[in-house]
């Protein structure tokens, strides 16, 4: 699997934008990049994932570099409910479909601060 | 209930103990996993099913032994295990089969802390 490269840590206010960056060089062009996220005491959740273009939704924005070597994760305004850690992970998206377990990285440990 | 859920959410075992600890999605996927979370190391894949069958195994050893009985129900029989087994183990699913890839978002449980005396 291609490999991402991520922060150890942030810092971030509450109510002020975040960029979470993720870098992924090797990144193949079926590879998705997608993002979860562990809240203290909990599973990870997903947050959203995309291929070329930029995404939004509810929780998040993902911005793609033009030559999708990296990626960023965008928190519009961070709350201390988004204080997790932050995973970039990248899937092959022609798999074969069916299950297909992730390889999670060390990830990005995010702190709100009030 | 809705989502993942495993049972039980803590357990202390000894090293000659077993136990299995269960898992359960209300969520009609196909798809379920378990993974491995020590402190300081990234989750590690340990079992996947598709369907019922065993789809990956990743070089786990013999005292952990998954079983999935139906697409809902998903188990993880422990038995002889050492203190560095002691982690976090979560269980996920995806609706898998049909699905495109990249849309096959994972559903986690709030895992089980599992402490080997």
């Amino acid at each position: 699997d291609a490999k991402t490269t991520q922060p150890n840590s942030m810092e971030s206010n509450e109510e002020e934008p975040v960029h979470l960056p993720c870098n992924h060089s090797t990144i193949s062009g079926t590879d998705y990049i997608h993002w979860y996220r562990q809240l203290p005491s909990q599973g990870p959740e997903y947050v959203i994932h995309g291929l070329t273009s930029n995404v939004n939704n509810r929780m998040a924005s993902l911005a793609i570099a033009e030559d999708r070597k990296s990626s960023t994760l965008i928190l519009h305004r961070a709350t201390l409910r988004d204080a997790a850690v932050y995973y970039c992970i990248l899937r092959d998206g022609y798999s074969g479909g069916g299950a297909d377990g992730l390889t999670f990285g060390k990830g990005t440990h995010l702190i709100i601060q009030p | 209930e809705t989502g993942v859920t495993q049972t039980p959410r803590h357990l202390v075992m000894g090293m000659t103990n077993k136990k299995s600890l269960k898992c359960e999605q209300h969520l009609g996927h196909n798809a379920m996993y378990w993974y491995k979370q020590s402190a300081k190391k990234p989750l590690e894949l340990m079992f996947v099913y598709s369907l019922e069958e065993r789809v990956e195994n990743n070089s786990v050893p013999s005292r952990f032994s998954p079983e999935c009985p139906n697409s809902s129900h998903l188990f993880l029989h422990l038995h002889t295990l050492q203190p560095e087994d002691s982690a976090l183990y979560l269980c996920a699913s995806s609706q898998d089969v049909r699905g495109r890839p990249e849309d096959n978002e994972q559903f986690f449980g709030p895992g089980t802390r599992l402490t080997v005396l």
